[in-house]
């Protein structure tokens, strides 16, 4: 596709389950990133993969939280036994280069735990 | 690592007029890149301006131009003729550019900007 495509844009669900959130990046992008932003925050890094390199999950807040990327392409972020602090809007980005426009966002999935 | 500061949560500024939004940045890598995003109510991420860190002269893209001050570790985001549409949160973002390699962009917490009519 033309830009990172993200699933859900609105996910709500109960406190204790479940919920696995995909980041679909561009075709030929060898990086992908997931960033977490909560209500009025800035963009706290959760995880990056970089092609075959293991991913650098320094960012990622918990044990809960975990995310895979299959054949280099699709990336699941799956977190377990949500919590209401992990409210918050997920932000994808895919990049070829490490500058200028090379890094672009999805348009978020907005995670909702009640 | 790099961490970034942004010590302005908030800004107003008159419509036509020009303002600076502050950044301030602390890496150990020999080659970085600086970013500067915009994110409007709607939550996209709009990409704005980058300097490179041997760039010898300041990044300019249109009415946003990026006073680069290496020394002092800051890279200034300046908005000339400050227009209504301009309102949004802005963030200042850097990433190592050492190799080739793509590498996490580690992002600031932002500046709310108010254009007022």
């Amino acid at each position: 596709g033309a830009g990172v495509s993200q699933s859900p844009s609105n996910k709500v669900t109960e406190k204790g389950k479940d919920v696995e959130l995909r980041c679909d990046p561009i075709s030929g992008h060898t990086a992908l990133y997931w960033y977490r932003q909560s209500l009025g925050q800035g963009l706290e890094f959760l995880i990056y993969f970089q092609g075959n390199s293991a991913p650098d999950k320094s960012g990622l807040p918990s044990d809960r939280f975990s995310a895979e990327r299959t054949g280099g392409s699709v990336s699941t972020l799956t977190i377990q036994r949500t919590q209401q602090e992990d409210s918050a809007v997920y932000l994808c980005a895919s990049s070829f280069s490490t500058q200028g426009d090379g890094y672009t966002f999805g348009s978020g999935t907005r995670l909702t735990v009640v | 690592a790099q961490k970034i500061t942004q010590t302005q949560p908030g800004m107003f500024v008159q419509e036509k007029e020009a303002v600076t939004l502050d950044c301030t940045y602390d890496t150990s890598d020999p080659s970085y890149g600086l970013f500067w995003y915009k994110q409007p109510s709607s939550g996209e991420m709009i990409f704005l301006i980058y300097q490179g860190s041997y760039d010898q002269q300041n990044a300019t893209e249109g009415r946003y131009s990026l006073n680069f001050q290496k020394a002092r570790k800051s890279a200034n985001l300046v908005i000339s003729a400050s227009q209504l549409g301009d309102s949004a949160m802005y963030f200042c973002a850097a990433a190592s550019a050492g190799g080739g390699a793509t590498n996490k962009l580690i992002f600031g917490t932002g500046t709310l900007l108010a254009v007022q009519p």
